[in-house]
């Protein structure tokens, strides 16, 4: 069965500040990996996707994500963190038959301090 | 595209009581996805449709909830006989299916609706 775990439920750095957090998946085929971010009271926005092409893979507001397969990991980073930044992300495996439901980690939640 | 509606945005009730949801998909959208989001956790899946047939449905999805979309447009979530343990975001994603690793997959979530049963 599919998995997903990030590491962490909260994370804090300083603006301007590496971002690094972490997603390890579990799928016994190569999945469709995907990063949300939620800000508080509304829905999932679509941070970045990846879809078995390049490895490295860059989404919206700066952020990207490297999907390493002998480590099954797909962790998102940013090179400088902004105030903006602070929010919920959600690391996702689409589930690989015809469904293509999402299967959600836990969350971390992302403070960015001044 | 002006993107996946939910209506209404925040509902409160007393427990027993029955409550329906709506979600307006992004238009060509065949496919309408429900997830419920407890607090502090990530989304669940729920059910899903591929235009106007049910497809798939979760365990967590007792014989208290029921979802149509008919005419493969909108969609309803209806929860009956509400109980405390119901209270959680209820979100709703759409997608167009387009087969194999394609854009065309990828869920688009709306705003969601918090049901809080007192």
């Amino acid at each position: 069965a599919q998995s997903v775990t990030q590491l962490g439920s909260h994370v804090s750095v300083s603006e301007g500040a590496l971002v690094l957090l972490r997603c390890n998946y579990s799928s016994s085929v190569p999945p469709y990996l995907f990063w949300y971010v939620q800000y508080p009271n509304q829905g999932l926005q679509l941070l970045l996707k990846y879809t078995s092409a390049a490895t490295l893979v860059k989404g919206i507001n700066g952020f990207e994500a490297e999907f390493k397969k002998s480590e099954t990991s797909f962790h998102l980073t940013k090179p400088s963190a902004h105030m903006s930044d602070a929010a919920e992300y959600f690391c996702a495996v689409s589930r690989m038959d015809s469904s293509y439901k999402l299967i959600f980690g836990s969350g971390t939640r992302l403070l960015v301090r001044p | 595209d002006t993107g996946v509606s939910q209506n209404p945005r925040h509902k409160i009730t007393k427990r027993g009581q029955n409550v329906t949801f709506r979600c307006d998909p992004i238009s060509e959208h065949n496919r309408l996805y429900w997830y419920r989001q407890t607090l502090g956790q990530g989304p669940e899946f729920l059910t899903y449709f591929q235009n106007e047939a049910q497809l798939e449905k979760s365990r967590l999805l007792s014989d208290r909830f029921s979802a149509e979309r008919p005419k493969g447009s909108f969609s309803t979530l209806e929860i009956q006989r509400t109980e405390q343990g119901d209270s959680a975001m209820y979100l709703c994603a759409s997608s167009r299916t387009g087969g194999g690793a394609s854009l065309t997959d990828t869920q688009y979530f709306g705003p969601g609706t918090r049901l809080t049963v007192l």
